[in-house]
């Protein structure tokens, strides 16, 4: 049962471009969102995060939104720059639950960012 | 300083045969996760030793896989009698604060 989905494998935007990538969750204990970046051969870096009480969270480049009534988040990059270009993972936690620092991941997806 | 380390980068075993991962966090997190992510698939939650407290093993496979946290610092990961499905990248991950883990470069583990 994959709690944390992310439909879309691959994702291919043009420098200067907005990157969005999209997340979707189906339990609703999940009050804790990450996202993180991978490159190749090192592991995930954390991005950024968000609470269930904001709908939003943003740190320069990068902004989250949350919107908890369609369990849906989404991660912007704007501008993008080539350097983005990785692997994204969204990740979940239960903040209030016994077990928080337990996070559920996503597939990723590949962010491609081409000059 | 020095961020979560990982030993072996890379490891190729036979199958049936066990394996020990070690990772070194980074010192004075209290907190220290193992991951897998297998090819295609996102990351798998494993373990999660937090401070003295029991750990959570509710992510292990089966009881092929164990792992222990000694002195509150490096932790082992332990696969007996290794499967080719065990193969994957294994990451560790630690953190000071609950929720900013931060990873190692992972170990290769590859059972032929």
């Amino acid at each position: 049962d994959q709690q944390v989905k992310q439909n879309s494998p691959s994702l291919s935007v043009q420098e200067g471009r907005i990157s969005i990538l999209n997340c979707d969750y189906t339990n609703s204990m999940f009050d804790y969102f990450l996202w993180y970046k991978k490159y190749p051969a090192e592991g995930p870096t954390f991005l950024i995060s968000i609470s269930s009480i904001k709908d939003k969270n943003e740190d320069g480049r990068f902004t989250v939104f949350l919107n908890k009534s369609a369990k849906h988040l989404s991660l912007h990059i704007v501008p993008s720059q080539p350097g983005d270009s990785a692997v994204y993972f969204c990740a979940a936690s239960n903040a209030g639950g016994t077990s928080y620092g337990k996070l559920t991941f996503g597939q990723g997806t590949i962010l491609t960012v081409h000059p | 300083g020095a961020g979560v380390s990982q030993s072996p980068s890379n490891k190729v075993t036979e199958k049936g045969k066990d394996v020990e991962l070690r990772c070194d966090p980074i010192s004075g997190h209290t907190a220290l996760y193992w991951y897998r992510q297998s090819l295609g698939q996102g990351l798998e939650f494993l373990i999660y030793f937090q401070g003295n407290s029991a750990p959570d093993k509710s992510g292990l496979p089966s009881d092929r896989f164990s792992a222990e946290r000694t002195g509150g610092s490096v932790s082992t990961l332990t696969i007996q009698r290794t499967q080719q499905e065990d193969s994957a990248v294994y990451l560790c991950a630690s953190s000071l604060y609950m929720y900013e883990q931060y990873f190692g470069p992972g170990t290769r583990l590859t059972v032929t």
